[in-house]
């Protein structure tokens, strides 16, 4: 299976900490995106790495990949009580098909 | 912004009975897909479509579940004869020609079989 697996699966942090997240999956991929969703809510996009790079900023979120690892992480610095929500790895074969880890809860206590 | 929509947004049905699930994706896309995630469990990939035929399905897409693009616009998943494990929330999503593109989801049909 090439899913990504998050962990850790539950992170509970004080508001204003950094968050990190990881994934890792099994086989090749094309790219690894980064997903939110908030209690029984929809997927919100929030960052796509490709297979070539190394590291990818947006905002407060930074992402590494490590394709040696097969492996990536999310960090979310400063965090928010806003941010509280799921937070998926999804990865992205060749065929182009999408495959999501369990995800890691995140609870930011303000 | 230009967004995927998914009608209904909550359905109820008596098992054994036919649901068809619509989306609308974003006008210029050409990959549309179906997931679906089972109440506290993680999204699972069901179905992606392109050029008005299936291009990758998991096994959970057997033969009671279907996808259509009927008119240039919707796109919809249909399931024959649904079950109480059926119960679930599916989304619809899509994207552009790109293969780096993201894929943009619909905020998601709940689906629940009595």
């Amino acid at each position: 299976s090439q899913q990504g697996e998050e962990d850790p699966q539950a992170l509970s942090i004080q508001e204003g900490e950094n968050a990190t997240m990881n994934c890792s999956y099994k086989t090749s991929i094309n790219n690894l995106q980064w997903y939110r969703q908030n209690s029984g809510r929809g997927l919100v996009h929030l960052i796509l790495i490709r297979s070539n790079e190394r590291e990818k900023h947006s905002g407060r979120l930074r992402v590494t990949l490590d394709t040696s690892k097969k492996s990536s992480s999310l960090l979310i610095t400063a965090s928010r009580a806003a941010d509280t929500a799921s937070y998926f790895c999804a990865t992205v074969r060749l065929s182009n098909d999408m495959r999501f880890g369990a995800g890691t809860r995140l609870t930011v206590k303000p | 912004e230009p967004e995927v929509t998914q009608t209904p947004s909550h359905q109820v049905t008596q098992m054994g009975q036919e649901v068809i699930l619509r989306c609308v994706p974003i006008s210029n896309h050409l990959y549309f897909y179906w997931y679906r995630q089972i109440l506290g469990q993680k999204v699972e990939f069901l179905v992606s479509f392109y050029n008005n035929e299936i291009s990758e399905k998991s096994e959970i897409f057997d033969d009671q579940f279907s996808v259509e693009r009927p008119d240039g616009s919707n796109f919809t998943l249909k399931i024959r004869s649904t079950k109480l494990e059926d119960s679930a929330m599916y989304f619809c999503a899509s994207r552009g020609r790109e293969s780096q593109e993201t894929q943009y989801f619909g905020p998601g049909t709940r689906l629940l079989v009595l």
